[in-house]
């Protein structure tokens, strides 16, 4: 079965501090998506991983991919208020057919 | 500017009706998508079309269809409501053989 599990399902950081979330999928795949969500919102496309090794940056958030261990991250770097919102992960195949999306975590950052 | 739209935005209706959610984009993608967002579950992909007259079943179709006469829209009719189909729909779409998908607003569903 295809799954794709998100952990932590909640964050809550204090300003300043690292973290990292973290996906988990059970078939291959070559592609891995990372989306943010703000409440009551739709989503926002952060990320898009092609291949193994592929890592992106933008600002405060950096995504990687490991296609071997059927891993994706997505590292946070000293967190700020305006990075609190749900944090979505996807796998998905070349049309997009099979999409599967993980449960999502709910980061919080405080001051 | 292109963009995807869907409407209505809010939806009450009653066990047992029909309906039919719009979604409309101007970007002229040949692949669009509609999925559902309930808690704990992150989205499920409910139906998905890579052009006019193409229509496929994807994770969660059960209890729903589409149809695409053309390449701007695909609704989502829900032949007779049911409780567990109250939930938050958003519709996508992408350029064919494209890794992004673009989001819809979302509609908000409740049936009772």
């Amino acid at each position: 079965e295809l799954k794709v599990e998100q952990n932590p399902l909640f964050l809550s950081m204090q300003e300043g501090k690292n973290y990292t979330i973290y996906c988990n999928y059970s078939t291959t795949s070559d592609r891995l998506y990372w989306y943010r969500q703000d409440p009551g919102k739709s989503l926002e496309s952060l990320f898009v991983l092609l291949s193994n090794g592929a890592v992106k940056q933008e600002g405060r958030l950096m995504a990687s991919l490991d296609t071997k261990a059927r891993l994706s991250t997505l590292h946070i770097t000293a967190a700020v208020h305006d990075l609190s919102a749900t944090y979505f992960c996807a796998r998905g195949g070349p049309n997009n057919n099979d999409m599967r999306f993980g449960a999502g975590t709910r980061l919080t950052v405080k001051p | 500017d292109a963009e995807i739209t869907q409407s209505p935005r809010h939806k009450i209706t009653e066990t047992g009706r029909q309906v039919t959610l719009a979604c409309h984009q101007t970007w002229n993608h040949n692949n669009m998508f509609w999925y559902r967002q309930d808690l704990g579950h992150g989205l499920r992909l409910i139906h998905y079309s890579y052009g006019v007259q193409d229509t496929n079943k994807g994770e969660v179709s059960d209890g729903y269809s589409v149809s695409r006469s053309n390449t701007e829209d695909l609704p989502l009719t829900l032949e007779s409501a049911a409780s567990s189909q109250t939930s938050v729909y958003f519709c996508a779409s992408s350029v064919a053989g494209s890794s992004e998908q673009y989001f819809g607003p979302g509609t908000r569903l409740t049936v009772t």
